[in-house]
Parts: structure tokens; sequence; C-alpha cells
């Protein structure tokens, strides 16, 4: 399985600022997806990256809201804009193995706290 | 279009108890499906998994999980739980055909007691 590690591991901001996350992979890999896990929630998936294209949002999510960047396969942000106290949550990235049935795995997630 | 159900958001077990934590999927097609572990202030990490073949699938840490397609279930169950076992755990379903995205259930956290 790949390791997956993400910057920053947590940060408090202040609402209407912005914040990007980082993800790096150590091996390539073609599928990366961003999720969000509010407090006490499960984990909704907000978009699914892909190398070379654009990213694809979730229903309930948009590009201006968390714009998100692919440059490479082994690296993707996600940006978190305008930020509110709705935003407090966790924001997990996965990538998946590839083939048919593409399980994902996980990184170890960015705490979020928005004040 | 899927979805997952876990029963009961919260399980309490003594040490050396089985662990029974329950799922249960609506999806139109054969799913692949995955149990998840998640610990306190960590990512997730993968248990086991269903895709073809033996229903009856075993994971990591002495877990397994039996796919019943009749039941549309795909329950988790330990023999013996351990203290080092609480933590949350989240079943999930994806399908080829919506592109193998993973929708998750709402998690269930499991407590041991000793």
């Amino acid at each position: 399985s790949a390791v997956i590690s993400q910057k920053p591991s947590r940060d408090i901001c202040q609402r209407g600022t912005s914040l990007t996350i980082q993800c790096q992979v150590d091996s390539q890999v073609t599928m990366m997806f961003w999720y969000r896990q509010q407090p006490g929630q499960s984990l909704t998936l907000i978009a699914t990256a892909n190398q070379g294209s654009e990213a694809t949002y979730e229903s309930g999510f948009v590009i201006d809201k968390f714009p998100i960047s692919r440059p490479n396969l082994t690296f993707s942000t996600l940006t978190v804009s305008n930020m509110s106290p709705e935003d407090s949550s966790i924001y997990l990235c996965s990538v998946g193995s590839g083939g048919a049935y593409n399980e994902q795995f996980f990184g170890p997630g960015t705490r979020l706290t928005v004040l | 279009a899927q979805s997952v159900t876990q029963l009961g958001s919260h399980v309490s077990v003594s040490e050396g108890a089985l662990v029974l934590l329950r799922c249960n999927y609506s999806s139109s097609v054969p799913p692949y499906l995955f149990w998840y572990v998640q610990y306190p202030n960590q990512g997730l990490q993968l248990l086991l998994k269903y895709t073809t073949g033996a229903t009856l699938v075993k994971g990591i840490n002495g877990f397994e999980a039996e796919f019943k397609k009749s039941e549309t279930s795909f329950h988790l169950t330990k023999p013996s739980a351990h203290m080092s076992d609480a933590a949350e755990y989240f079943c999930a379903v994806s399908e080829r055909e919506y592109g193998n995205k993973l929708v998750f259930g709402a998690g269930t956290i499991l407590r041991v007691k000793s």
C-alpha cells in the first residue's frame, strides 16, 4: 500500500482566510480523492483529482470553495477558501490502488478549526 | 444509488467478548465492500475488503466479515475483543459504474471494557 502524508496535520484559522492542504504519496498514483469528515460525522467525498485533468466535484462542493491542484502523479493540494466555522473538519486525501477494485488508502488527515 | 447503513453508532463489549458490527448496503449491482478503522486522531486504515469470490473475508487484527447477498449485509466480527480494538469503524461500498467512488456508512464507535 502507498504511504501518504499530509501537511499541515492541524491548523487553527480565522474566518475569511484560506488554507491549502498538501497531500504527498510515495509512489505514482492515477486517482486521488479528497474527503471531508465533519465533527462526529462520516466521510464525504469532496472531489476526485486525476492527474492531467480537472478535478471532478461531488454534489454540494464547488471549485471556487475547494480548488484542487494535481500537478503530478505523487502530489495534490486542496484549498479551503474564504473559511467559516462550518468548514471546521478533518480533511483527508486518499489514493486509489488502481485495477478493478480500486481500494483506497488514506492519509492521516488535516484537522482544521475555523474561529 | 449506493448507500450504507451501520446499525448502532456506539457498541460496547467486554474484553474477550465477541465483536459484531453491523453493515447493510444498497446497491443495484454486485458491490465492492470495505471495512475501515479509524483510531483517535488518525486517518483510516483498511481492515478488509470483499470484491469477488469467497464471501468470508479475513482482515488484519483478527477481524473478518461475511458478504451475504440475500441479506445485503457485510457484518464485521472478531471472536475476542482486545482493548486495542477501541476505535471507530466505517463500512463502505463502491461500484465500478460509479468510478469506484467510496460511499461510507455513518460509522460505529467500538468501546472495549476491561
